[in-house]
């Protein structure tokens, strides 16, 4: 069974914390993903990375970076937090294109 | 516009009931389609896939893909109060970004 464990399920921070999420994949795959999700938008993507030290921009990179120096563990970082990126984060890891493993996300309230 | 659209709804149906969730795309290079399911307080969970047009069945679950149309439903068929869920459609070119569609939120009613 394909696990993606992510380190918070909540957290909250103050307005301009340095804020790490992190997130372990254990089934050897090369791409991970990080997405935030709100209520009327959907999923949308923020960053992911095809490889080891590889990252792309997603959609709404702004305000985030990310780092991959394992090839299990995909962190974001949210460089100065702010109360419009209060919202549930969620990681994700993939082989195949047409099937990403989600994991149970992490809920995140920036006051 | 956005690539993908998705009515949120929320869709409340009594069980047993056939339900059809839809989208619709406007990139004509869209490839793979997928269906997610997700409840509350978790992660989304691939339900199926569909490459290209046409359509797929597994157990009371059928995805279809209409290209010409660029339009994909799932249709649920003697819905189960453990199916209640949100629904996200997804799909993409062949590489591994998806686009989402928002969700649409589903109550089967006992």
């Amino acid at each position: 069974d394909v696990k993606v464990t992510q380190s918070s399920r909540y957290l909250v921070k103050r307005t301009g914390e340095k804020v790490f999420l992190e997130c372990v994949q254990d089934m050897d795959h090369e791409n991970m993903f990080w997405y935030r999700q709100d209520p009327g938008l959907g999923l949308r993507l923020i960053y992911f990375s095809y490889d080891v030290k590889m990252k792309e921009k997603g959609d709404i990179p702004e305000g985030y970076s990310v780092s991959r120096e394992k090839k299990e563990r995909f962190s974001l970082i949210l460089e100065s937090a702010s109360t419009n990126q209060t919202s549930m984060y969620l990681c994700a890891s993939s082989l195949a294109a047409y099937e990403q493993y989600f994991g149970p996300g992490t809920r995140l309230t920036v006051t | 516009q956005k690539e993908v659209e998705q009515d949120p709804g929320p869709l409340s149906v009594p069980e047993g009931a056939i339900v059809s969730l839809n989208c619709t795309y406007s990139n004509s290079a869209f490839q793979y389609f997928m269906w997610y399911r997700q409840y509350s307080r978790k992660g989304p969970e691939l339900l199926m896939y569909t490459y290209s047009s046409g359509n797929k069945e597994d157990g009371r679950f059928t995805a279809q893909v209409d290209k010409s149309s660029k339009y994909i439903s799932l249709f649920i068929r003697d819905s189960q109060p453990s199916d209640s869920a949100t629904y996200l459609c997804a799909m993409n070119k062949g590489a591994q970004k998806l686009v989402f569609g928002q969700g649409t939120r589903l109550t089967i009613n006992p």
